[in-house]
């Protein structure tokens, strides 16, 4: 299995509160994913990266902010938590760009409720 | 557009009866293809990828899928079902410009 590690892997927040996800990789992969998954959607995009300090936007990205300042460490942040963002957050990792055919390795999930 | 569509939202088998999990695909581009599976609150596994070598690809735990072309698809199959493969199961289409896109999920449900 890839190292990857999520925390928390449960959370239970009030609407309104920040909320910051982590990811931690030892696999040294220069690619870093998160992932929201709900029901009916499969998993979507919400932000991606490429290298320290270098992200992009996913399909999901409103109401969310990322940061990556070590190779190994991706954060995800919900500034102000809504319902809507009440979900299961995947983490993710590839050695090359995904579109190269490289595999996606997946972390545990991470299940955030937002009362 | 890139898109992937799994035909079939449950799927229920007796336990040793083969099994089918479809996926059709659109892209616009050569794609490289993925099956995942993912079992009752853990991350998804990879089960096999297609990379654009042998059109038969065999994965873990006996599934294996067949890339074709012609028909936009890559079903999951495994011969002999098991109580342990009952699980939710995700094609991944991988196109141009590092777009990634999951099907909805099949869930799979084996009856001893």
């Amino acid at each position: 299995d890839a190292g990857i590690t999520q925390s928390p892997r449960h959370k239970v927040t009030e609407t309104g509160t920040p909320v910051t996800l982590r990811c931690h990789q030892t696999e040294n992969h220069r690619y870093m994913y998160w992932y929201r998954q709900d029901p009916g959607h499969g998993l979507r995009l919400i932000h991606y990266s490429y290298g320290v300090k270098d992200t992009d936007k996913g399909e999901v990205s409103d109401g969310y902010s990322v940061s990556r300042s070590k190779t190994e460490d991706f954060l995800l942040t919900l500034e102000s938590a809504t319902s809507s963002q009440t979900s299961v957050y995947f983490c993710a990792i590839s050695e090359s760009i995904a579109s190269s055919g490289n595999t996606i390795y997946f972390g545990e999930g991470s299940w955030l409720t937002v009362v | 557009a890139q898109s992937v569509t799994q035909l079939d939202s449950h799927v229920s088998v007796s336990e040793g009866t083969p099994v089918l999990l479809r996926c059709n695909y659109s892209s616009s581009y050569s794609p490289s293809l993925f099956w995942y599976v993912q079992h009752p609150n853990k991350g998804l596994q990879l089960l096999l990828k297609y990379t654009s070598a042998a059109t038969l690809v065999k994965g873990i735990n006996g599934f294996e899928a067949e890339f074709k072309k012609s028909e936009t698809s890559f079903h999951l199959t495994k011969p002999s079902a098991h109580m342990s493969d009952a699980a939710e199961y995700f094609c991944v289409v991988v196109g141009g410009y590092q777009k990634v896109t999951f099907g909805t999920g099949t869930k799979l449900q084996v009856i001893p």
